[in-house]
């Protein structure tokens, strides 16, 4: 299993640039979550997903939307990029059950600096 | 709210203890602790369940406290590889969504 994988690893935008961050999971997991993390700092909720076609904005969604058309995929759309968005991006899933399972797995995640 | 984190930051030397502790406002149910290596994703270390139980990680060990709604992690005869960023996360709130929530974090450096 390669777990959750995230692409780019790395991407400098402009300002007022959009792009799309991409992540994936090959455990078959429901719940999947977009985190960001600037410098220094801790993990910021982003939008979290519960199962295709179901989403929901976390602490911190502005400036971001996302889709989940599949239960692998969950991107991240940044729309009109802003210096304040320079951050890494973590992606992460983890499977629906008790407590044991709300452990969450992390992709490598995405590193983004907005010029 | 997330949960509180206390210290913010600890140096240690080798073979020194140390504890961090993860506060909350609200109700646990259960914690998850990991652990952040600089330029690195989280891991997930070990979770904590209500009931007060203790479970252990190598040489790392946590205890929680429903009732004081906290969670504490031991390190014990720290190593170099301890050094990182260490998070508690729990579930917000316990049941009916599936938010997420960090703690906001302790920094441990180990020095030889």
């Amino acid at each position: 299993n390669a777990g959750v994988t995230q692409t780019p690893k790395f991407r400098i935008l402009k300002i007022g640039q959009s792009m799309t961050l991409q992540c994936a999971q090959d455990m078959n997991h429901n719940y999947m979550y977009w985190y960001r993390q600037d410098p220094g700092m801790g993990l910021k909720l982003i939008y979290y997903s519960v199962g295709a076609g179901i989403t929901d904005k976390g602490e911190v969604p502005n400036g971001y939307n996302v889709s989940r058309s599949t239960t692998e995929d969950f991107p991240l759309r940044l729309e009109l990029a802003a210096p304040s968005q320079t951050s890494v991006y973590f992606c992460a899933s983890r499977s629906s059950g008790g407590p044991i399972q709300e452990t969450q797995y992390f992709g490598p995640g995405t590193r983004l600096l907005v010029l | 709210q997330q949960p509180v984190q206390s210290p913010q930051a600890v140096i240690l030397r080798e073979g020194e203890d140390a504890v961090i502790n993860c506060s909350s406002s609200k109700a646990l149910y259960s914690v998850h602790w990991y652990r952040q290596k600089h330029g690195e994703a989280p891991v997930f270390l070990m979770i904590l369940l209500k009931g007060g139980e203790q479970k252990g990680h190598e040489k790392i060990s946590a205890s929680f406290n429903e009732k004081k709604q906290q969670s504490s992690l031991y390190l014990t005869a720290s190593q170099l590889s301890y050094s990182g960023t260490y998070f508690c996360g729990t579930p917000e709130p316990p049941s009916g969504t599936y938010k997420y929530i960090f703690g906001t974090g302790t920094r441990l450096k180990v020095l030889a």
